[in-house]
């Protein structure tokens, strides 16, 4: 089945700073990569996505990257703000399957 | 409101006794699924339904069980829960299990089994 590894674990960057946490698989059949923010005792909510036949796709202060070739897949954060602090999850699709890192634990420090 | 409601939010159990977490939405998506999240492993997939009646394993299948009788519903059955299915668990939707189905979470279930 897939393996979604993710690093760090823990991130803390000063208000303002930019974030970047990456993930890589190992199924090159995946093809659909979205991210999740969860935040204090809820569920997780996407906050972007991109698919197999993009390289990049950006949302105003967010954007994620792709490479195929490498297997490997980012989030970046730009103008960090209080608000974005949370748990973050990268996840792969394969075969209707959802795998998810073990996640990413931002805080933003004011 | 558009959602996935759980129920129960908080449950403690003990070894053995049979229980069901159910799971309903409310967009007439086909596919549904069910997580657990612990601490350093993330999410990992239980089972998943494509539609009514058609329902797969995930990663964990293991100890547990899941119906798709309505396409609304999609309950999980632990028959005998054990201590090591103590975990936050997560039901999701999405219109269905093509790539770019963005997937709705609900708001979780923490399972506790003494």
């Amino acid at each position: 089945g897939e393996n979604v590894e993710q690093h760090p674990s823990t991130l803390s960057v000063q208000e303002g700073d930019s974030a970047v946490i990456k993930c890589t698989y190992s199924d090159s059949a995946s093809n659909y990569f979205p991210w999740y923010k969860q935040e204090l005792g809820k569920g997780p909510q996407l906050i972007i996505d991109i698919r197999s036949n993009v390289g990049e796709k950006k949302d105003q202060r967010i954007a994620v990257t792709l490479n195929k070739t490498a297997k490997h897949f980012s989030l970046h954060i730009t103008e960090t703000q209080p608000e974005d602090s949370a748990v973050y999850f990268c996840a792969a699709r394969s075969d209707y399957k959802l795998s998810f890192g073990a996640g990413t634990t931002v805080t933003v420090r004011a | 409101e558009a959602q996935v409601t759980q129920n129960p939010r908080y449950l403690i159990t003990v070894t053995g006794k049979k229980l069901t977490v159910t799971c309903s939405q409310n967009m007439n998506h086909e596919y549904m699924s069910w997580y657990r999240q612990d601490p350093g492993l993330g999410l990992r997939q239980i089972y998943y339904s494509m539609n009514v009646e058609v329902t797969d394993k995930g990663d964990v299948p293991e100890g547990y069980k899941v119906s798709r009788k309505e396409k609304r519903n999609f309950p999980l059955i632990l028959e005998s829960p054990s201590p090591n299915q103590t975990s936050l668990y997560f039901c999701a939707s999405s219109l269905s299990g093509l790539a770019g189905n963005e997937q709705f979470f609900g708001p979780g279930t923490r399972l506790t089994v003494l």
